[in-house]
């Protein structure tokens, strides 16, 4: 079975700090895997997504991933946190092949310090 | 640009009260989701449609029923509520093209109905 696991309930930064929230995964095959961002009272945007090809994945309001096969992580990065980018962001991955199950890690609180 | 309806966005309901969570989607998505979100919990599925007239059960269908008549609504409906089903409930859909390395799977989100049982 598929899983995911976001090891960090809570991620603290320092405004204009680079920032890392992490993600790991289990999944059989090739996967696709996904960041979303959630704010208070609101449904999930979807940020970025690894397919194929490039192992660094540049998305939304700056954020980037770096999808590691090896490590089976797919961290999210953003090289200078803005104070508005606190929010609840999730780590996602499904199979390869047809229609298959997403799974969505517990997600990570991200809280940026100005 | 609507994307993804839902109604309510809140409700309380007394135990043993039945509603139905309305959603609609503008985008002629053929894959529609009910998610619940409980604290710490991440996301659970609830239950799936591929298409109109075609519904699956997720990972915690129990005390919910679905139906999906058209491509664009998927109504979810609480029978007999309980405090149990106190959460925050998310509709999403998705295009899924028969598999090839575009499609990828990317889930559109509501804007979430908060219910609480009481």
């Amino acid at each position: 079975a598929q899983s995911v696991a976001q090891p960090e309930d809570q991620v603290n930064v320092a405004e204009g700090n680079p920032l890392t929230v992490k993600c790991t995964y289990s999944v059989s095959g090739n996967p696709y895997l996904f960041w979303y961002v959630q704010y208070p009272n609101r449904g999930l945007q979807f940020l970025l997504k690894y397919i194929t090809g490039d192992n660094l994945v540049k998305g939304s309001y700056g954020f980037e991933a770096e999808f590691n096969k090896s490590q089976t992580s797919f961290h999210l990065k953003k090289p200078s946190a803005l104070v508005s980018d606190s929010a609840l962001y999730f780590c996602a991955v499904s199979p390869r092949g047809g229609y298959q199950k997403v799974t969505f890690g517990i997600g990570t609180k991200l809280q940026v310090i100005p | 640009n609507a994307g993804v309806t839902q109604t309510p966005k809140f409700r309380i309901l007394k135990i043993g009260q039945s509603m139905t969570l309305q959603c609609t989607q503008d985008m002629n998505h053929n894959y529609m989701y009910w998610y619940r979100q409980d604290p710490g919990m991440g996301l659970k599925l609830i239950y799936y449609s591929v298409g109109a007239g075609i519904t699956d059960k997720g990972e915690v269908p129990n005390g919910y029923n679905v139906s999906r008549s058209t491509t664009e609504d998927f109504p979810l409906r609480l029978e007999l509520a309980a405090p149990s089903q106190t959460s925050v409930y998310f509709c999403a859909s998705s295009y899924e093209g028969g598999g090839g390395p575009v499609s990828g799977n990317t889930i559109y989100f509501g804007e979430g109905s908060w219910l609480t049982v009481v």
